[in-house]
């Protein structure tokens, strides 16, 4: 596709429940990005893959968080167990150098 | 660890010229990114630098200086539309890149 795209666009859940989240990143682009972003701050990086290394995990914030990614395709990002401090927009970037970044998933935790 | 430094607010008049700095302390260095990102929007990629020097492209410019640690975004003859979160982000080497908090710049009439 012509860009990073992101599924959903909104989710809303309660409190206890697991979701997925989905990013399609540009064809080609060997690196992806998850990062979080609360509103007001900066991004908050979570995970990192590249191409079929093992991917930089150093930034998931708790073992309820983990991602996975089909070798150069698509990349999910899932939290277990959701707590209402785990509402943010995700965000989604690859690259080829620059960071091209997805719209977002809004996630909100009732 | 990695550390990188930016105002969190600044204020500039429309027409003006205004200068954000970073500072960074990172364990490796392979460039350093601006991004802006619009309230409620993705970050937009705005300039790349890995040599000390300034990088000129239309309104906006990017200064660095590795043996400082330092980078600032220049704006010229600033517009409404330029009101939006201004990031640092440096690339750690690889293709990880981590990001600075940002910058809320407020262009007033």
């Amino acid at each position: 596709g012509a860009g990073v795209s992101q599924s959903p666009s909104n989710k809303v859940t309660e409190k206890g429940k697991d979701v997925e989240l989905r990013c399609d990143p540009i064809s080609g682009h060997t690196a992806l990005y998850w990062y979080r972003q609360r509103l007001g701050q900066g991004l908050e990086f979570l995970i990192y893959f590249q191409g079929n290394s093992a991917p930089d995990k150093s930034g998931l914030p708790s073992d309820r968080f983990s991602a996975e990614r089909t070798g150069e395709s698509v990349s999910t990002l899932t939290i277990q167990r959701t707590q209402q401090e785990d509402s943010a927009v995700y965000l989604c970037a690859s690259t080829d150098n620059e960071q091209f970044f997805g719209p977002g998933t809004r996630l909100t935790v009732l | 660890g990695q550390n990188i430094d930016q105002p969190t607010e600044m204020t500039a008049t429309e027409g003006a010229i205004v200068q954000i700095n970073c500072t960074y302390q990172t364990s490796g260095f392979n460039g350093l990114f601006w991004y802006q990102q619009h309230a409620g929007e993705a970050p937009t990629f705005l300039s790349y630098n890995v040599l000390d020097g300034l990088e000129e492209k239309g309104r906006f410019s990017s200064f660095l200086s590795r043996s400082k640690g330092y980078s600032y975004l220049l704006l010229k003859e600033l517009q409404m539309k330029d009101s939006a979160s201004y990031l640092c982000a440096v690339n750690t080497g690889g293709f990880k890149t981590i990001f600075g908090a940002g910058t809320r710049l407020f262009v007033k009439a």
